[in-house]
């Protein structure tokens, strides 16, 4: 099985930045995702990280250590439109289970004035 | 601009009554999954399928809920009998077995089952 912890709720100021933790134990690990999901919204794609480092696009990166079982979604600039949850999501290797992401409950991100 | 879509977007319905929700997944994508979103326990995994065979449905209440996929275009989750705790939002999303295998959402069935 697998257990994703993220922190329930943070605030942040515009135009700050903001890093949001995930941590995760997994009997398998083969890739972590980061998903945005508005209020009444879809969840939609951020990004993805399978091997250590750092992943960048635009205002948004991920940074994945696969040893400590740790990831963060680093957030630039912030906007207003930037509030909004944010997934952490663990895919497991091999079998049946490789098609599908256990999702952590979420960080409820708000950008204040 | 390829999406998911699902419908209905909301149903309300009374305790004891059959529900069933459709999801028409992104043309050429192979797999589908349901998923059921709460405050309390987040977005939860009820069942997926690749190829439209299903692969796994452990999160799913088997004596009331049944997912299936009658055709590459279509997925439906029935629930039948509703019950207040089913009130929940209900998210199809679809994916393919290669590249970063991520997942594209549908808007989702907000249900309220009274």
């Amino acid at each position: 099985g697998q257990n994703i912890d993220q922190p329930t709720e943070m605030t942040a100021t515009e135009g700050a930045i903001v890093q949001i933790n995930c941590t995760y134990q997994t009997s398998g690990f083969n890739g972590l995702f980061w998903y945005q999901q508005h209020a009444g919204e879809a969840p939609t794609f951020l990004s993805y990280n399978v091997l250590d480092g750092l992943e960048e696009k635009g205002r948004f990166s991920s940074f994945l250590s696969r040893s400590k079982g740790y990831s963060y979604l680093l957030l630039k600039e912030l906007q207003m439109k930037d509030s909004a949850s944010y997934l952490c999501a663990v895919r497991d290797r091999g079998g049946a289970g490789s098609y599908q992401l256990t999702f952590g409950k979420g960080t409820k991100l708000s950008v204040i004035p | 601009d390829a999406r998911v879509t699902q419908t209905p977007r909301h149903k309300v319905t009374e305790m004891g009554q059959e529900v069933t929700m459709r999801c028409q997944p992104i043309l050429g994508h192979n797999t589908v999954f349901w998923y059921r979103q709460t405050m309390m326990q987040g977005l939860e995994l009820l069942a997926y399928f690749r190829n439209r065979a299903p692969l796994d449905d452990s999160g799913m209440p088997k004596d009331r809920f049944s997912a299936e996929m009658p055709d590459a275009t279509l997925a439906t989750l029935k629930i039948q009998p509703s019950e207040p705790r089913d009130s929940a939002v209900y998210f199809c999303a679809s994916g393919l077995t290669s590249g970063r295998y991520e997942q594209y959402f549908g808007p989702g069935t907000r249900l309220t089952v009274t």
